[in-house]
């Protein structure tokens, strides 16, 4: 069966540092992925989307990027955070376009 | 613009009773919905999904229902058990294409099902 692990659960960065958000599936093969972030009292929001290693494309224009450097991984990234970058962060698969998605268990990102 | 909307933010029902979870959208060219579950510092869990050509999917105690002239699609759930409280999300998507499946989220709807 499929299975999709994010890490770490929750992270603590100081505003301006960096950040690497790393999100692997288990169990399929060149699989859709996503990037959401959740704010506060929010839905979720779409952020990246990949349909196939090294293809990333971008939803929001923001301080992050994202990049797949192997079928089954999807990193998310920034150089600097900002006090705007805290929320949850949720990775998703799907098997192709008309499946529907699921999720990693996330991680709260707060930043101080 | 918010293209898909929860408009009611929480939601109480007593156990045993049916939970009726309403999601509106604005955009014609949504052809696939779904409904999530989501429990506190975990990822939302899908539930049910329903295509455009259905007005109508059922599986096991939750049902969805799809309105297309109203832009307006249901979730019921029957019976209602405490295990059922959680925050639901409705998503819409559309499939093919170009659209590589991305999905357009409500803001969520809080369930809490009282013994």
């Amino acid at each position: 069966s499929q299975t999709i692990h994010q890490w770490p659960a929750t992270l603590v960065q100081p505003v301006g540092s960096p950040l690497s958000l790393e999100c692997t599936v288990e169990g399929t093969s060149n699989p859709n992925l996503y990037w959401y972030r959740q704010a506060a009292g929010r839905g979720l929001q779409l952020l990246f989307y990949s349909v196939g290693i090294g293809q990333i494309s971008s939803e929001v224009p923001q301080n992050l990027s994202a990049s797949r450097p192997q079928d089954r991984q999807f990193i998310l990234s920034s150089k600097k955070l900002l006090l705007s970058d805290s929320g949850f962060y949720l990775c998703a698969w799907s098997v192709n376009s008309n499946q529907p998605q699921h999720f990693g268990d996330g991680t709260r990102l707060s930043i101080l | 613009d918010q293209q898909v909307k929860q408009n009611s933010p929480s939601l109480s029902v007593q156990e045993g009773r049916i939970s009726i979870l309403n999601c509106d959208y604005t955009n014609s060219m949504f052809d696939y919905f779904l409904w999530y579950k989501k429990y506190p510092a975990e990822g939302p869990t899908f539930l049910i999904s329903i295509s455009s050509i259905k007005d109508k999917n059922e599986d096991g105690r939750f049902t969805v229902f799809l309105n297309k002239s109203a832009k307006h699609l249901s979730l019921h759930i029957v019976p209602s058990q405490p295990g059922d409280s959680a925050v639901y999300f409705c998503a819409a998507g559309t499939r093919g294409g170009t659209s590589y499946g991305k999905l357009t989220f409500g803001q969520g709807t809080i369930l809490t099902v009282h013994p």
